[in-house]
């Protein structure tokens, strides 16, 4: 059984302030690693993929990094604004597979 | 470009009933997933079609969740009978590769049924 893990569970941030979150997941096997924005009553909308080692990538307000190494992925919100409030997933694909296993996601809550 | 169609959003059930979701994904996709995502835990893989062949049902608890995919377009997964801890969100996705494609190949969600067994 694979073992994907996000940090923290929840987090409530101010208003124009950044903040970050982790994603820890195997480190042998790796293929790819995905981040999901969930908005409530919406889909599940891709953020990232990420498939090298010292990868970053970054769109708009928000990046992300990657370390196959040590098995850890975190993403990165700067100055957040309200619509940034969502639960943030990510996913892990072995080699081999196609299906993502998921970790239990991050709850953000931007409060005004 | 449409995205991935669901219904419906909404099902209320009692246990041992039967329930139907319906999953209609982007044009052109050949492979279609089925997530289920229970409350506080992370979607899981239930079944992956690639047209309509099963590439992966491993995870599918096939005493009472069957999926279908007949035409290689739209599928529809199954519950019968339900039980309690079916409570979730189900969750259909789309993608443009072939499976063991190469490592960006991104999966496009619908929006899910939201189901109770009551």
């Amino acid at each position: 059984i694979l073992n994907v893990e996000q940090s923290p569970q929840s987090l409530h941030v101010q208003e124009g302030d950044s903040t970050n979150f982790t994603c820890s997941f195997p480190s042998s096997n790796f293929y790819a690693l995905h981040w999901y924005r969930w908005e409530t009553a919406k889909s599940p909308e891709a953020l990232f993929v990420m498939t090298l080692n010292g990868d970053e990538k970054k769109k708009g307000r928000i990046s992300a990094t990657l370390n196959t190494k040590e098995g850890y992925s975190y993403l990165y919100i700067k100055g957040s604004q309200p619509e940034d409030s969502a639960t943030y997933l990510c996913a892990f694909r072995g080699g081999g597979a196609d299906g993502l296993t998921f970790g239990k996601g991050t709850h953000l809550i931007i409060q005004p | 470009e449409a995205g991935v169609a669901q219904s419906p959003r909404y099902k209320i059930i009692e246990k041992r009933q039967s329930v139907a979701f319906w999953c209609n994904p982007i044009s052109g996709h050949a492979t279609l997933y089925w997530y289920q995502q229970i409350l506080g835990q992370g979607p899981k893989l239930l079944i992956q079609f690639q047209n309509n062949g099963v590439v992966d049902d491993s995870q599918l608890p096939k005493d009472r969740f069957s999926a279908e995919r007949l035409k290689g377009v739209d599928s529809t997964l199954k519950i019968q009978p339900a039980k309690l801890e079916d409570s979730a969100v189900y969750l259909c996705a789309s993608s443009s590769r072939p499976p063991r494609s190469g490592p960006r190949d991104i999966q496009y969600f619908g929006a899910g049924t939201r189901l109770s067994v009551l």
